[in-house]
């Protein structure tokens, strides 16, 4: 079946570092790819729709600056958190599209210090 | 605005008992319906997919209805295992959104040995 490949799982970064999180499909082309963010015990925010190619589509109120996503090539986006503060540790999950289904990364615990 | 609810947020259940979870959303021009399963600190599998013009789909222990006009879904559960313990989602995908996949909050699913 679909998989896609989410990494890190999980990472600890200082108070106003970057970090980058890479989901990669790995048995499929995915033109398009979405990434989610995840509150403790709350449901998933769609952040942004990442297109292989061009310029990723931001839901409102989330920064474009802060929040730098690249779909590079048909099988790896990635989801850069630019001076990352506190209030950014969160996890954060991406997510593919194949046919009328979507397969999901493993997700990434990001805590910022 | 699609908003989907996921009643009851959490539930407990002694093993082998039968269960039923709900999933309303408000606009039923969607595509399609899917239930995912999260474990904790997981991303999401997807359990069942049922496109617009289906009423239910069936996968193993699971049965998942669709009422398009009301605006409804239900996932059954047959004789329920520890194993099934988890945080089970729903998601529509509205007509004109893009293809975005809209979440409740989901329902946490406790099985007791």
């Amino acid at each position: 079946g679909a998989v896609v490949s989410q990494h890190p799982s999980w990472v600890i970064c200082k108070s106003g570092t970057s970090v980058k999180i890479e989901c990669r499909s790995l048995d499929f082309q995915a033109t398009t790819m979405f990434w989610y963010r995840q509150f403790p015990k709350q449901s998933l925010m769609l952040m942004a729709t990442s297109n292989e190619g061009s310029k990723a589509t931001y839901e409102q109120g989330v920064e474009k600056d802060k929040f730098l996503i690249n779909h590079a090539s048909l099988t790896l986006s990635t989801l850069t958190v630019t001076s990352a503060h506190p209030e950014d540790s969160s996890f954060y999950i991406c997510s593919a599209r194949r046919g009328a289904g979507y397969t999901f990364g493993s997700g990434t615990r990001l805590t910022v210090v | 605005k699609q908003e989907v609810t996921q009643i009851p947020a959490a539930l407990s259940v002694p093993e082998g008992e039968n269960l039923v979870l709900n999933c309303s959303f408000t606009d039923s021009a969607i595509y399609n319906l899917q239930w995912f399963r999260q474990d904790p600190g997981k991303g999401l599998t997807s359990l069942l997919l049922i496109q617009s013009s289906q009423r239910e789909q069936t996968s193993g222990r699971l049965n998942a209805s669709l009422d398009k006009s009301s605006g409804r879904s239900t996932l059954y559960i047959a004789a329920s295992q520890p194993g099934d313990s988890a945080t089970y989602l729903c998601a529509v995908i509205e007509v004109g959104s893009n293809y975005k996949l809209t979440f409740g909050k989901g329902t946490l699913l406790t099985v007791n040995p």
